[in-house]
């Protein structure tokens, strides 16, 4: 999975509460992203980071925000949770400058009741 | 912005046939086209990409052809077998160098049948 790792792998939360989602990489890339998988859609983005404190919407932020703070983690966090977020959510980092390639972790399911 | 067709949704084949999933793309901007790979319970796994400047790329039983006129790009697996099982999602985006957003296609679920 590229270096990447994704905690927790799972997570069972209530409606109104807020959720924090982490992603850590090891390998210094400036690009990281979040996705989220829903069945009919593939995979669409919620926010990426091209670098520390940098950070951008994607097609699907609404009721998202993202925070990174070191090159090494990117927070996803879900202010107020609904069971519309209820999906799996993916981060990928690009290698860098120049090249094209994402690589994806292994993903968070969370449910939301 | 981008938008991703992919089909068919699901595709059942024989082992040891071919297996082709198609992808068309609407930003003629675009000028890469991944395709992943995704196991049950696993994150997607790149498994070939092509530029907008190449027609056709080879790796082993797997081949990516692109048609920029046209602006479809297709996914051709040949002599199939049950390890292929799995959901297969193409991609694309308008790459300037920095970070890309990927589009993604609504995926195609594989089944090699023994």
């Amino acid at each position: 999975d590229a270096g990447i790792t994704q905690s927790p792998r799972h997570k069972v939360t209530e409606t109104g509460t807020p959720v924090t989602l982490r992603c850590h990489q090891t390998e210094n890339h400036r690009y990281m992203y979040w996705y989220r998988q829903d069945p009919g859609h593939g995979l669409r983005l919620i926010h990426y980071s091209y670098g520390v404190k940098d950070t951008d919407k994607g097609e699907v932020s609404d009721g998202y925000s993202v925070s990174r703070s070191k090159t090494e983690d990117f927070l996803l966090t879900l202010e107020s949770a609904t069971s519309s977020q209820t999906s799996v959510y993916f981060c990928a980092i690009k290698a860098g400058q120049g090249k094209e390639t994402q690589y994806f972790g292994p993903g968070t399911r969370l449910l939301v009741l | 912005g981008e938008n991703v067709e992919q089909h068919p949704s699901t595709l059942s084949v024989q082992e040891g046939d071919s297996a082709v999933i198609k992808c068309t793309y609407s930003d003629s901007a675009s000028n890469y086209f991944p395709w992943y790979k995704q196991e049950l319970g696993k994150g997607p796994q790149l498994i070939i990409d092509i530029r907008s400047n190449v027609g056709e790329k080879k790796d082993q039983r797997i081949a990516v052809t692109l048609n920029k006129t046209a602006k479809h790009f297709s996914l051709h697996i040949t002599e199939t077998q049950p390890e292929d099982s799995a959901v297969y999602f193409c991609a694309a985006t308008p790459f300037t160098g920095g970070g890309n957003k990927l589009t993604f296609g609504t995926g195609t679920q594989l089944k090699v049948e023994l």
